[in-house]
Parts: structure tokens; C-alpha cells; sequence
């Protein structure tokens, strides 16, 4: 079955740029999308295929996705971003990468 | 208002049942592949189960497959998860989600499931 690997944390300063990496074989040939589940919290769709951001979603949150690798940007994070970031594709069903825990130092 | 509500989590015992609800409201359900993803504690997001938009296709992961049942009522509007033969790894919050085209547009905000003697 096909696997997606995360980071298990990153950090950022507040006000700085994040990135959070999401690997697979040959990524780039799937749609990508990214789910934000802060504390306490259900998922919430913050990016689908690869670059998309759903309504509602600030500008800030940006994605991208290229060989083995799909990347989710935060530009100017805010303490409010602090949450896990999963990504997850379709392959025969959903499958999920393990999940990045961002901390906004 | 676009929401769904999950409904019918709890304590059980190892081999004990329980049945999920999730009631949608405010888009038309029977236009949507519904989803099961549960979330054990302080672990990952993990898929369950999915169902079309006429119930006539129905999907598992291997680890809950021949215990677990995906159902849906359109009249209802409603999506259900029976569970038979829950084992302690069976314990999660589980979510129901909209299914829009290979990603999940909509979640519930969850229902705790607990398997434990």
C-alpha cells in the first residue's frame, strides 16, 4: 500500500515561514491535500489537490507537490496555526501520512 | 447550516457492538461518498470504511473488515458504522466525512469510542 511520511514536528517563529514536507513515491503524480486538526479539534481541509485552498482559508496557507515530495507553506505564522497538519492522497482508498505537529515558537 | 453530527460513541467491552450515527444537514446527502476516519489516542488520522451514493459500493481497511459495516439512509440522511467484535485497538474518536472528489470537504466533530474491560 502506498505510504506518505511526515516530520513528526516542526517549529517556526511567529511571524515566519513554515513548511511542512509530506513524501511518497512519485508524489507528484497524485492530488494532495492537507487537513489542519488543532487541539480538542475535528480535521479541517486547508488544501486540496496539491494547491487549492477551500473557502475561508487565509492566503497564507499555500501548497505545492513535485517528484516524492508535497510541501505545505504557512507564510507570516501566527500562534493560531499551532495545530497537526496532515496530508493524505487517494490510492484505491484514503490514505493518510502520520501527521506534523507545528509549533509557533 | 452545512454540519455533520456524530452520534453513538461509549464504553464497551472487548467483543461487545456498537452502532455510529452521523445526521447531515444542509447539503444534499445522497450526492456524496460518505467516509468513517477514525483517530486513536494521541495517534494518527486513520480511514475506516467508505460508501457511495447509493450504498451499492462499500469500502474497508483490512483491519476492521468482516466486523464493521458501513450503512447509509438517504431519507434519513444519516451514516452509520456498526461495529461488532470491538478489540481494545478499536478505541478511537471516530469522525464520518464528506467525500468530495478524493478529499474530505466536511467532518463531524467526532464520537469517542472506548474498548476496555
Amino acid at each position: 500500500s502506498y505510504e506518505l511520511t511526515q516530520p513528526l514536528s516542526v517549529s517556526v517563529a511567529l511571524g515566519q515561514t513554515a513548511t511542512i514536507t509530506c513524501g511518497g513515491n512519485n508524489i507528484g503524480g497524485r492530488n494532495v491535500h492537507w487537513y489542519q486538526q488543532k487541539p480538542g479539534q475535528a480535521p479541517a481541509l486547508v488544501i486540496y489537490r496539491d494547491s487549492n485552498r477551500p473557502s475561508g482559508i487565509p492566503e497564507r496557507f499555500s501548497g505545492s507537490n513535485s517528484g516524492n515530495t508535497a510541501t505545505l507553506t504557512i507564510s507570516r505564522a501566527q500562534a493560531g496555526d499551532e495545530a497537526d497538519y496532515s496530508c493524505q492522497v487517494w490510492d484505491s482508498f484514503v490514505v493518510f501520512g502520520g501527521g506534523t505537529k507545528l509549533t509557533v515558537l | 447550516e452545512v454540519q455533520l453530527v456524530e452520534s453513538g460513541g461509549g464504553l464497551v467491552q472487548p467483543g461487545g457492538s456498537l452502532r455510529l450515527s452521523c445526521a447531515a444537514s444542509g447539503f444534499t446527502f445522497s450526492n456524496y461518498w460518505m467516509t468513517w476516519v477514525r483517530q486513536a489516542p494521541g495517534k494518527g488520522l486513520e480511514w475506516v470504511a467508505n460508501i457511495n451514493q447509493d450504498g451499492s459500493e462499500k469500502y474497508y481497511v483490512d483491519s476492521v473488515k468482516g466486523r464493521f459495516t458501513i450503512s447509509r439512509d438517504s431519507a434519513k440522511k444519516s451514516l452509520y458504522l456498526q461495529m461488532n467484535s470491538l478489540r481494545a485497538e478499536d478505541t478511537a474518536v471516530y469522525y464520518c466525512a464528506r467525500d468530495y472528489a478524493g478529499y474530505l470537504d466536511l467532518w463531524g466533530r467526532g464520537t469517542l469510542v472506548t474498548v476496555s474491560s
